[in-house]
């Protein structure tokens, strides 16, 4: 079945850093763009990344910008999520997510149609 | 960033109800709007994509509508499985795309 799990988090002082991974299964990951997903504790979902299918376009909320660089391996199937400099406030569950697209009305229409369960990073000293 | 507004935060209601969420964006993003489910502990789910289309095996009690600034998200009789926190996204344009603050659908 088609299924996205995360690992890597973990327990990391200001200023520290993580590799986190997203290894898939179940669909032809080349084929998909693909994003991490964070959520603070208590708190709403947020976008923190996007990488296309062949890694011709990345992007990145404003707020990580500089310190956090996403990329795949397709040979592998697996996301990854470098995080540098960590903060305080870049303590969260990481998730990964499929892109889907879907045409209708003469126009392309995204959404994530699959996520994994997430892995935790915790920033404290 | 498009801002995106959810009311309520929160609301209270009892098996059976019609409950109606609504989102509002900062700016028109035409149909690019999706609805996604998420229950504690759990990641997200996808419930409504392009602002009114169902996700295959969501169950029919879902629906959705609206275009431009103003949505909204309707489940006609509420199932014990549907408490839960719901969230709005805008897929307008390019990543990374935004959330709604979530509405926590909880027992009355």
């Amino acid at each position: 079945q088609v299924q996205l799990v995360e690992s890597g988090g973990g327990v990391v002082q200001p200023g520290g850093s993580l590799r986190l991974s997203c290894a898939a299964s179940g669909f032809t990951f080349s084929s998909f763009g693909m994003h991490w997903v964070r959520q603070a504790p208590g708190k709403g979902l947020e976008c923190v990344a996007f990488i296309q299918y062949d890694e011709s376009e990345k992007y990145y909320t404003d707020s990580v910008k500089g310190r956090f660089t996403i990329s795949r391996d397709n040979s592998k199937n697996t996301l990854y999520l470098q995080i540098n400099s960590l903060r305080a406030e870049d303590t969260a569950i990481y998730y990964c997510a499929k892109d889907r697209i879907s045409t209708s009305r003469d126009s392309y229409y995204y959404y994530m149609d699959v996520w994994g369960k997430g892995t935790t990073v915790t920033v404290s000293s | 960033d498009i801002q995106m507004t959810q009311s309520p935060s929160s609301l209270s209601a009892s098996v059976g109800d019609r409950v109606t969420i609504t989102c509002r964006a900062g700016q028109s993003i035409g149909s690019h709007l999706n609805w996604y489910q998420q229950k504690p502990g759990k990641a997200p789910k996808v419930l409504i994509f392009a602002a009114s289309s169902l996700e295959s095996g969501v169950p029919s009690r879902f629906s959705a509508s609206g275009s431009g600034t103003e949505f909204s998200l309707t489940i006609s009789s509420l199932q014990p499985e549907d408490f839960a926190t719901y969230y709005c996204q805008q897929t307008y344009k390019t990543p990374p795309w935004t959330f709604g603050q979530g509405t926590k659908v909880e027992v009355k």
